[in-house]
């Protein structure tokens, strides 16, 4: 069973900090992982999605790395803003069969940027 | 089309009470995805249609639990006998067919469900 753990639970910091949030999981046969933000009350946003056979994505600010064989990816968040603050959240694609596509997610890291 | 779309967005509803939640995917898209996200955590997978076929259910779905996808268009999602621990954001997702190569999840704003 597919499980995903994200480090840390949360994090705050100063306006215009680089940052990196974590993403482990324990089941290396995936079909993509994606990057997601939630704001309070809100639904899911995405903002990068990796295929497995790819290493990183990059939109903006936001870089997103993945290696399978070790079974993590990171978010780096350049120059970071307090428009920034929300939950973000990792999501790894099932590889096939009956799981196709199927998400499994990490709890969420609660990203805080002060003034 | 702008893209999924669920109703409602908010229930308030009293323990034993059945509700019914509806999912409206993006109109191309032929799988379609319930989640279930509770307070402080990360979505958990329901259940996953592609066209009407149901072709998997979390065991998280219990008996009280059922998805439809009739037509291979919208969804719903009915709870009967409604406890206080259903209380959660109900989340669709859809996605297009396998064979377009594209495998992004596209999500809906959630149907939030309380139960008092």
């Amino acid at each position: 069973k597919q499980e995903v753990t994200q480090i840390p639970a949360a994090l705050s910091v100063p306006e215009g900090e680089n940052l990196v949030l974590n993403c482990s999981f324990t089941d290396s046969a995936i079909y993509n992982l994606q990057w997601f933000r939630q704001d309070p009350g809100k639904g899911l946003t995405s903002l990068l999605l990796i295929q497995s056979s790819q290493r990183e994505q990059t939109s903006g600010r936001l870089n997103a790395s993945l290696d399978k064989s070790s079974g993590r990816s990171t978010l780096y968040i350049a120059a970071s803003q307090p428009g920034d603050s929300a939950t973000y959240l990792c999501a790894v694609g099932g590889a096939g069969g009956t799981s196709y596509g199927k998400l499994t997610f990490g709890q969420g890291t609660i990203l805080t940027v002060h003034p | 089309d702008t893209g999924v779309s669920q109703d409602p967005r908010h229930k308030i509803t009293k323990r034993g009470q059945n509700v019914t939640f509806r999912c409206d995917p993006i109109s191309e898209h032929n799988r379609l995805y319930w989640y279930r996200q509770t307070l402080g955590q990360g979505p958990e997978f329901l259940t996953y249609f592609q066209n009407e076929a149901q072709l998997e259910k979390s065991r998280l779905l219990s008996d009280r639990f059922s998805a439809e996808r009739p037509k291979g268009s919208f969804s719903t999602l009915e709870i009967q006998r409604t406890e206080q621990g259903d209380s959660a954001m109900y989340l669709c997702a859809s996605a297009p067919p396998p064979s377009s190569g594209e495998i992004e999840q596209y999500f809906g704003p959630g149907t939030r469900l309380t139960v008092t």
